[in-house]
């Protein structure tokens, strides 16, 4: 069975870094692009970026680049997204997500059970 | 980006109700279209793939259909179960773009 297994959740405060994870079982880890997305309180699904984990090519969507950093170690399955200083309007869940297909027209599933983030001074 | 309009954002319908939502992308984008059902702290649930073809193991009275820019998700008979927030996904082109999501509440 296909699993992705994120890290628990974290409380953390402004300026503070941050490395989330999320480690994959059950499938070639190296062959399928994994995903973030983030849920904003009470809000909608937003797309931040993705990875491949084989050679690591990572692409972000425009609203992300430059605003966090994704990677993954292939040698234990595992992808990252980290932020270097929080803000408070990073507070959201955050999902991981299989990208079935390839980089254009792959779509997300399975999704990993999501890791909470609360920025808070 | 593509753009994915959602309609309606929020909706109040009864139990044994027929409800439609709407997708509507910004430029074409085939049958690459995905539906997901959301339901308050739990992670999203695909019901459709490739515009119209039903997830294993999710009801009939789910439906989509549509192609290239216009399409919708149909529950033929609303059941207490389905009260959830659903969201349109297109994968025609990267970045994958959700529509901004239908809450669907208990009249």
């Amino acid at each position: 069975e296909v699993q992705l297994v994120q890290s628990g959740a974290e409380v953390k405060k402004p300026g503070e870094s941050l490395k989330i994870s999320c480690k994959g079982s059950g499938y070639s880890f190296t062959s399928y692009w994994i995903g973030w997305v983030r849920q904003m309180p009470g809000k909608g699904l937003e797309w931040m970026g993705i990875i491949y984990p084989g050679d690591s090519d990572t692409r972000y969507s425009p609203s992300f680049q430059g605003q966090v950093t994704i990677s993954a170690d292939k040698s234990i399955s595992t992808a990252y997204l980290q932020w270097s200083s929080l803000k408070a309007s990073d507070t959201a869940m955050y999902y991981c997500v299989m990208v079935r297909g390839d980089i254009l027209t792959g779509y997300p599933d399975p999704w990993g059970q999501g890791t909470l983030v609360t920025v808070s001074s | 980006d593509i753009q994915m309009t959602q309609s309606p954002s929020a909706m109040s319908a009864s139990v044994g109700d027929r409800v439609t939502i709407t997708c509507r992308a910004s430029q074409g984008i085939s049958n690459y279209l995905a539906w997901f059902q959301q339901k308050p702290g739990k992670v999203p649930k695909r019901l459709i793939y490739a515009s119209s073809s039903l997830q294993s193991g999710v009801p009939s009275r789910f439906s989509g259909s549509g192609s290239g820019t216009e399409f919708t998700l149909t529950i033929s008979s609303l059941q207490p179960e389905d009260f959830a927030t659903y969201y349109c996904l297109q994968h025609n082109s990267y970045p994958p773009t959700f529509g901004q999501g239908t809450k669907v509440e208990i009249k």
